[in-house]
This record gives C-alpha cells, sequence and structure tokens, in this order.
C-alpha cells in the first residue's frame, strides 16, 4: 500500500530558528514529490521536486529529494511568526490510465515571536 | 494565472439533504481532478479521481453512491453528497490538475456541516 509519512507531527520554535521538515515514502510507480504550506484554507504549492539531490530553492524555504533514501526535506531558515502552518507533503503517483496524490500526515509548525 | 474556483465555502443543513459542490478551473483547463476530505487537524484523503468524460475512480473504503462525482468538462467537475448524514460532515477540498508532472491548483475548499 502507498504511503507517505512525515516528521515530526509538530514542531514549536521561536522566530529566527531553523527547521527541517522530513517527508518518506514508499509508493509505486513514483514520478514526484510536492510541498505544500496550509494555513486556513486550501494549501498553497511550494515545490515540486523530481530529480535527486537538485536544490529547489524560494527565500528562506529550500527543499531537496533524495530517491534513494525515499525521502525529501524542507528547510527554513530564520523562521517567522507568519510560517506558522501545517506542511504537507505529496508524492503524485502513476496508476492505471492517470495518476493522483498521495498525501502525508503533515507537519503542524508554530513560530512563536 | 492557476486559479481554481469552489463553492460554496461553506453550507449547513439538515441530515437527508444532499448537497453539490462545485469546482472551477478558470484560467486552465484540467485534464484531472481531484477531490480531498480533510478532517480537523488530519492531513488531505484523496476520496476520488475524475477525468472529464470519464466516471470517477474512488479510493478504496469510499462510497461511490453516497460521493457522486461528475466531470462534464475540462473546467468543471462537481461532488454531490448524497442523502448526507452527521459523519458526513468535513472539509472537502478539490484540485485541478493541468495534466501530469504538474502541480495540482486546489480550490478554496468547502465546510460542510450536516445537522
Amino acid at each position: 500500500e502507498d504511503k507517505v509519512v512525515q516528521s515530526p507531527l509538530s514542531l514549536v520554535v521561536h522566530e529566527g530558528d531553523t527547521v527541517t521538515l522530513n517527508c518518506s515514502y514508499e509508493v509505486t510507480n513514483f514520478r514526484s514529490l510536492l510541498w505544500y504550506k496550509q494555513e486556513k484554507k486550501a494549501p498553497t504549492f511550494l515545490f515540486m521536486l523530481t530529480s535527486s539531490g537538485i536544490e529547489k530553492k524560494s527565500g528562506r524555504l529550500s527543499s531537496i529529494l533524495d530517491k534513494k533514501e525515499l525521502s525529501s526535506i524542507l528547510n527554513i531558515t530564520a523562521t517567522q511568526t507568519g510560517d506558522s502552518a501545517i506542511y504537507l507533503c505529496a508524492v503524485e503517483a502513476a496508476t492505471s490510465g492517470t495518476y493522483k496524490y498521495i498525501f502525508g500526515t503533515g507537519t503542524r509548525l508554530k513560530v512563536l515571536a | 494565472g492557476a486559479v481554481v474556483s469552489q463553492h460554496p465555502s461553506w453550507v449547513i443543513c439538515k441530515s437527508g439533504t444532499s448537497v453539490k459542490i462545485e469546482c472551477r478551473s478558470l484560467d486552465f483547463q484540467a485534464t484531472t481532478m481531484f477531490w480531498y476530505r480533510q478532517f480537523p487537524k488530519q492531513s488531505l484523503m484523496l476520496m476520488a479521481t475524475s477525468n472529464e468524460g470519464s466516471k470517477a475512480t474512488y479510493e478504496q473504503g469510499v462510497e461511490k453512491d453516497k460521493f457522486l462525482i461528475n466531470h462534464a468538462s475540462l473546467t468543471l467537475s462537481t461532488l454531490t453528497v448524497t442523502s448526507a448524514h452527521p459523519e458526513d460532515s468535513s472539509f472537502y477540498i478539490c484540485a485541478a490538475g493541468p495534466q501530469p508532472g504538474q502541480p495540482q491548483h486546489f480550490g478554496d475548499g468547502t465546510r460542510l456541516s450536516i445537522l
């Protein structure tokens, strides 16, 4: 059975700290791994990773995929209170004739002022 | 770009009512639409995947007669919760996928409360 696991489940840090969020997967017919940030409503897209070892960066956020270890990390440096959210990892998998996304459990991040 | 409109954003209705939720991709064509359900403080659970003009593919444990999905065009999919009961109360989110290999784009979700 396909599964995506994230750790830690929750995290509380202070502004300015650096955090690393983990995502591991066991998915048949892997295509890509995506990171999303969810605040009050629907998730917003952060990164899409398809190749191993290539870091993607956007401001204070960065992410990298390790296909050998079947995992990915999301780093946030110099955290701010606005980074407080649930961070979701999803894996895109090909299925018969179509494709789907399997979401991880999520990491709930709280950044204290 | 890549805007997905979902409505209603919230609905409260009596037990036994059927509720329809619409999901539209406004500025792109979505070959595939995804419907998710999210319980409080939990992650997104995929309910079904639909491709335009064909029957939806439901995940294991999701009742297809309970959750009717129609994907009539490349820009519109609907989810109808038939004869809704309190246990169907949840946050339902749709997502539209332009094509495989491109990230899906989410609607803002519908909070459904059945009394």
